[in-house]
């Protein structure tokens, strides 16, 4: 069975301070692996993949199957990064999408 | 890229009652799906709205208690049935853009229903 974990509930960082989201997988074969992100009064959209191995915002996830993590890290936290990301995984089924539990970013000035 | 819009975007319901979504998609799609995010909780997938046939549900999900019609490559609807106040969450229409979507889904805004 496939399942994606996100420990964290709530993440509050200071303005300038690194954040880094937690994403564990569990899945037999060779997944793909997503962040998405939700802000306040938006809809759900896609924030990274890892197939792309591409910066947006300032936020990269590298894909360690060692560990089987897709952790979402970003050097400078900004105001406008508070939002609530999901984790999701992609495994043979084309489209669908697990979801983690999702983890709420409220960065402080 | 796709542009979805849902419909109602919330409503409050008795319990007992049925409420039909509406789910319209810009382009054509081959690829939609029906999520609910009860509050609190992450997404979970309901189905997939196959066009001309038969929606395929996930583990937990039957189509008595909602039915899904997929009349065309734009447009679907989702029906919950019967509904009690468990059914209370947000109802979400997703889609993978046929051209250069790369395993991209594009969101609705979702249907915030609340059951009574």
């Amino acid at each position: 069975a496939q399942r994606v974990t996100q420990p964290e509930k709530l993440l509050s960082v200071f303005k300038g301070a690194p954040v880094e989201l937690k994403c564990n997988y569990s899945y037999s074969g060779s997944p793909e692996l997503f962040w998405y992100v939700q802000y306040s009064r938006q809809r759900l959209q896609l924030l990274l993949r890892h197939i792309s191995r591409e910066s947006i915002k300032g936020f990269t996830a590298d894909l360690n199957k060692g560990e089987t993590s897709f952790h979402l890290k970003k050097p400078f936290a900004q105001e406008e990064d508070s939002a609530m990301y999901y984790c999701a995984l992609r495994g043979d089924s084309w489209g669908k999408l697990q979801f983690g539990a999702g983890t709420q970013v409220v960065v402080t000035p | 890229s796709a542009v979805i819009s849902q419909k109602p975007s919330r409503d409050i319901c008795q319990r007992g009652t049925s409420l039909t979504i509406q789910c319209q998609v810009d382009s054509q799609v081959t690829m939609m799906f029906w999520y609910r995010q009860q509050p609190g909780q992450s997404l979970t997938l309901i189905a997939t709205a196959n066009q001309g046939s038969e929606a395929t549900y996930e583990s937990g999900f039957v189509i008595d208690k909602f039915p899904i019609s997929r009349p065309n490559l734009t447009f679907s609807t989702l029906t919950v049935s019967n509904m009690s106040p468990e059914d209370s969450s947000i109802y979400l229409c997703s889609v993978e853009a046929d051209q250069g979507a790369n395993g991209e889904l594009f969101f609705g805004e979702g249907s915030r229903l609340t059951v009574l």
